[in-house]
């Protein structure tokens, strides 16, 4: 079936440093795909989507882009900052635009100063 | 800006009890969802609802889970016998037409 894989954490990066999250998937079809941020004591919050092949989500400096050849959708973000620290979840969603997401296990990045 | 909210934030609750997870989408959203992090691993869908009926259950959602929009604003997810494996974190989802699911910050079950 449909699957997300992601790195794993805990990533613990310098202030300024380079990020990259790895994400691969498995689906069946052409499935959106998206990353997730979760602050300490907040909701998933969408970050940034790409919906088809080759296709370059942004927002708030992060990166990802879409790449069916590869099954894959890694993050990345030029300079991070200690507030950027938190979990971040890849997911893909099938069946629709009212579908499910499926969720990767997420990974927790800390920054410090 | 809206958000989606639930209570409580941390349920504890002995096994074989029946729970009710209570959620407020945001008020003009349409389709709602329950997803659960048992600690460690993935998030994982288990309902979609829309219309007053559920669209959509994964093989998690079995007979002991219900869901319900029992007064147009809340949505609730009850357990009704609940098993040690069903501690997890709920989290609970809603959206309008063909945009982004909105999260809400998550309750945490404990069952001992």
């Amino acid at each position: 079936g449909d699957s997300v894989t992601q790195m794993e954490g805990p990533v613990t990066l310098s202030e300024e440093a380079f990020l990259t999250i790895n994400c691969t998937y498995t689906a069946t079809g052409y499935p959106s795909l998206f990353w997730y941020v979760q602050y300490p004591g907040e909701g998933l919050q969408l970050l940034l989507k790409a919906t088809k092949a080759d296709d370059k989500g942004s927002n708030k400096g992060f990166e990802a882009t879409y790449r069916k050849e590869t099954t894959s959708f890694h993050l990345e973000k030029g300079s991070v900052q200690v507030s950027d620290s938190a979990v971040y979840f890849c997911a893909l969603r099938y069946g629709g635009s009212q579908g499910n997401l499926i969720f990767g296990k997420g990974t927790k990045l800390s920054v410090k100063p | 800006e809206p958000e989606v909210t639930q209570t409580p934030s941390h349920q504890v609750t002995q096994m074989g009890q029946e729970v009710i997870l209570r959620c407020v989408p945001i008020s003009n959203h349409l389709y709602f969802y329950w997803y659960r992090q048992i600690l460690g691993q993935k998030v994982e869908f288990l309902v979609s609802f829309y219309n007053n009926e559920i669209s959509e259950k994964s093989e998690i959602f079995d007979d002991q889970f219900s869901v319900e929009r029992p007064d147009g604003s809340n949505f609730t997810l009850k357990i009704r016998s609940t098993k040690l494996e069903d501690s997890a974190m709920y989290f609970c989802a809603s959206q309008v037409g063909a945009l982004n699911q909105y999260f809400g910050p998550g309750t945490r079950l404990t069952v001992l």
